[in-house]
C-alpha cells in the first residue's frame, strides 16, 4: 500500500507565482517529513523538512506546512523561478523505523 | 567535498545475466542505503548499512539480490540473475548518522532486455 501519496504527477506554474505541491500520508506513526528535489540524471537532494511537533517550517523561498489531523503536508515555493523546475518528492518517517518512505513525485515546470 | 559516487551510470543487460553496482559514500558517513526507483515512482529502500552491518534488509529480494559493504566504506549491490522487472534506477545514499538527511548519488539506470 502507498503510505505516502502525491496525487498530482505534474504541475505547471508561471515564473514569479506561487507553486504549491501537496502530499498525503496514511501512517499515523510518521513524525518527520521531508521534501527532496530531483533534476534529471541526478540523485534527489534534500530541500526542507518538518517535525510533527511543528505545523510550519520556512527556509527562504520554501515553506512546508503540516496538517496532522488531515495527514497532509504541502510545499510552497514563492516566488517560483525557472531553476525550480524539477521533480519533487515528499518523504516521511517514524523515528523508530529509521527509514524514509517516499511519494511518487510531482514534476514541477516553471514557465517564463 | 565529493558527493556520493556510483558506477556505472548506465547498464544494459539481457535477462538472466548478472549485474553489479558500486557505491562510494561521502567520506566519514557511517550509514549507507541502497534504493530502487521504478519509473514514475519514488525511491524504495532495499537495504541499509550501519558501518559494515546490514541493519535493515527486509525489502531486499534475497533470492536474487545481494549486497555487501566491506570495511564499512564502499558497497556493491548485485543481481543474479536479472529479470525484466529489475529495470529501474538504483540509488545509493549515505548519511553521517541517523536517517534524516541522506545524500544521494546520481544512480545507476539499469535496463534488462
Amino acid at each position: 500500500d502507498q503510505q505516502v501519496k502525491q496525487n498530482s504527477p505534474s504541475l505547471s506554474v508561471q515564473e514569479g507565482r506561487i507553486s504549491i505541491l501537496n502530499c498525503d500520508y496514511t501512517n499515523s506513526m510518521f513524525d518527520y517529513f521531508l521534501w527532496y528535489k530531483k533534476y534529471p540524471a541526478e540523485g534527489p537532494t534534500f530541500l526542507i523538512s518538518i517535525s510533527s511537533i511543528k505545523d510550519k517550517n520556512e527556509d527562504g523561498r520554501f515553506t512546508v506546512f503540516l496538517n496532522k489531523s488531515a495527514k497532509h503536508l504541502s510545499l510552497h515555493i514563492v516566488p517560483s523561478q525557472p531553476g525550480d523546475s524539477a521533480v519533487y518528492f515528499c518523504a516521511a518517517s517514524d523515528q523508530g523505523a529509521q527509514k524514509l518512505v517516499f511519494g511518487q513525485g510531482t514534476r514541477l515546470t516553471i514557465n517564463p | 567535498e565529493a558527493g556520493v559516487v556510483q558506477s556505472p551510470r548506465y547498464k544494459i543487460i539481457e535477462k538472466k545475466q548478472p549485474v553489479a553496482f558500486w557505491c562510494n559514500p561521502i567520506s566519514g558517513h557511517n550509514t549507507l542505503y541502497w534504493y530502487r526507483q521504478n519509473l514514475g515512482q519514488g525511491p524504495e529502500l532495499l537495504i541499509r548499512y550501519e558501518n559494515e552491518e546490514a541493519v535493515d534488509d527486509s525489502q531486499l529480494p534475497k533470492d536474487r539480490f545481494s549486497a555487501e559493504r566491506l570495511k564499512g566504506v564502499d558497497s556493491t549491490l548485485k543481481i543474479q540473475p536479472a529479470e525484466l522487472g529489475d529495470s529501474a534506477v538504483y540509488l545509493c545514499a549515505s548519511s553521517l548518522q541517523g536517517w534524516e538527511t541522506q545524500y544521494f548519488g546520481p544512480g545507476t539506470r539499469l535496463l534488462v532486455l
